[in-house]
This record gives C-alpha cells, structure tokens and sequence, in this order.
C-alpha cells in the first residue's frame, strides 16, 4: 500500500498569513494527489486534484504543487473560514490513502 | 442539486452486523463510481471501499477485506455497504463519496456521514 506522510499534524497561524502543508508519497505516483478540507461536523469539501489543479468554486488563495513524491497545498492569505483540517490522498492504486491530517488553528 | 444521504449507523455489538445506505440524488447515478469513507473517533480520513459505476468493480482497505461488502442497486440511486464481523475499531462516522470524474478517484460531493458504534 501507498504511505502518505503528512506534515505538519497541527500548525497555528493568524488571519493574513501563508500557510503550506507537505504530503510525501512512498513511491511514485505521478499527480494523482489530491487535497480536501473538513471542518468538524461538515462534509470534507475537495479542494485540489491532480496535484495543482483547482476545483470548482474553490477560492484562488488555494493552490498546489509537486516535486517528485513530494506535494505541496499552500493557502496564500488565510481567511477566518480556513481554520480546519486539510487531508492529502493519492488516488494512484488501491487502497486509496489518505494522509494523517493537519490541524490548521488560529494563532 | 447533487446530494448524497447515509442512513443505517448505529449502536452495535462487536461481532455484529450493520447495512448502511447512501441514497443519492442530483446526477447520473450510475455513470459514477462511488467510495466509503470513514473517520474514527479524533482521527483522520480512512479509504475504506470503492465501487465502479457499473458495480464490476470492487476493492477494499486490508482492514475490512472478508467483512464489508460494497454494492449498489443503480435503479434505485443507492450504494451500500455490508459490514459483518464488527469490531471495535470500526468505530466511525462513515461517509459516501462521488467520484469527480471518470474513474479519477477523487472525490467531489460527500454525504454528512452516520456514525457506527461498536460497543458492548
């Protein structure tokens, strides 16, 4: 099975700042990475696909990145209703994994 | 409007079995596959299951392979899941899935979950 590494697990920041969150892959996967974000008690709500590609109605501050195994979900200016948790998932082969998680708070 | 809603969650005891439904509404049920995702209690996402649009195609996480069965009855816009032999750790708020796209394995539209206890 594919590991996904995902780092930071939780990280403070206040309203305005720049935010990136790491996802390694134990083995390649091409881009087949995407980013989702749930807020308890809510569905999760997919964010990126394909690595860097953005979905539909989510807002441009969201973006992301790859290296190799290694992706990247920055949030350019954190916004008050960006204070969640954002999952890494590499649909490449079965079992579809997710990452660990990070807990994104307010400073 | 596309929506997914989970029912059949519930208090059960360990060894017990459960059915959870998914019924879903806004597209074209059947040209999708579609995914059981769960999260146990303080922890992350967990892939559990797929299934392929025309219901073909099946895979499972190593955790519930030989206990969970993953079906759908595309006449009636429902996927389902089967799980036998509980255990403890299957503890969670289950959540259906719709894959964005062909075969992408990503998922754009979620149902809002129902929770599994296992307990004695």
């Amino acid at each position: 099975d594919i590991q996904m590494t995902q780092s930071p697990s939780s990280l403070s920041a206040s309203v305005g700042d720049r935010v990136t969150i790491t996802c390694r892959a134990s083995q390649t996967i091409s881009s087949y990475l995407n980013w989702y974000q749930h807020i308890p008690g809510k569905a999760p709500n997919l964010l990126i696909h394909g690595a860097s590609s953005l979905q539909s109605g989510v807002p441009s501050r969201f973006s992301g990145s790859a290296s190799g195994t290694q992706f990247t979900l920055t949030i350019s200016s954190l916004q008050p209703e960006d204070f969640a948790s954002y999952y890494c998932q590499q649909s490449y082969s079965p079992p579809y994994t997710f990452g660990q998680g990070t807990k994104l708070e307010i400073k | 409007e596309m929506q997914l809603l989970e029912s059949g969650g519930g208090l059960v005891q360990p060894g017990g079995s459960l059915r959870l439904s998914c019924v879903a509404s806004g597209f074209t049920f059947s040209t999708f596959a579609m995914t059981w995702i769960r999260q146990a209690p303080g922890k992350g996402l967990e892939w559990v299951s797929v299934i392929s649009g025309s219901g073909g195609n099946r895979y499972y996480v190593d955790s519930v392979r030989g206990r969970f069965i993953i079906s759908r009855d595309n006449s009636k816009n429902t996927l389902y899941l089967q799980m036998n032999s509980l255990r403890a750790e299957d503890t969670a708020v289950y959540y259906c899935a719709k894959d964005r796209g062909t075969n992408t394995d990503s998922f754009d539209y979620w149902g809002q979950g129902t929770l599994v206890t296992v307990s004695s």
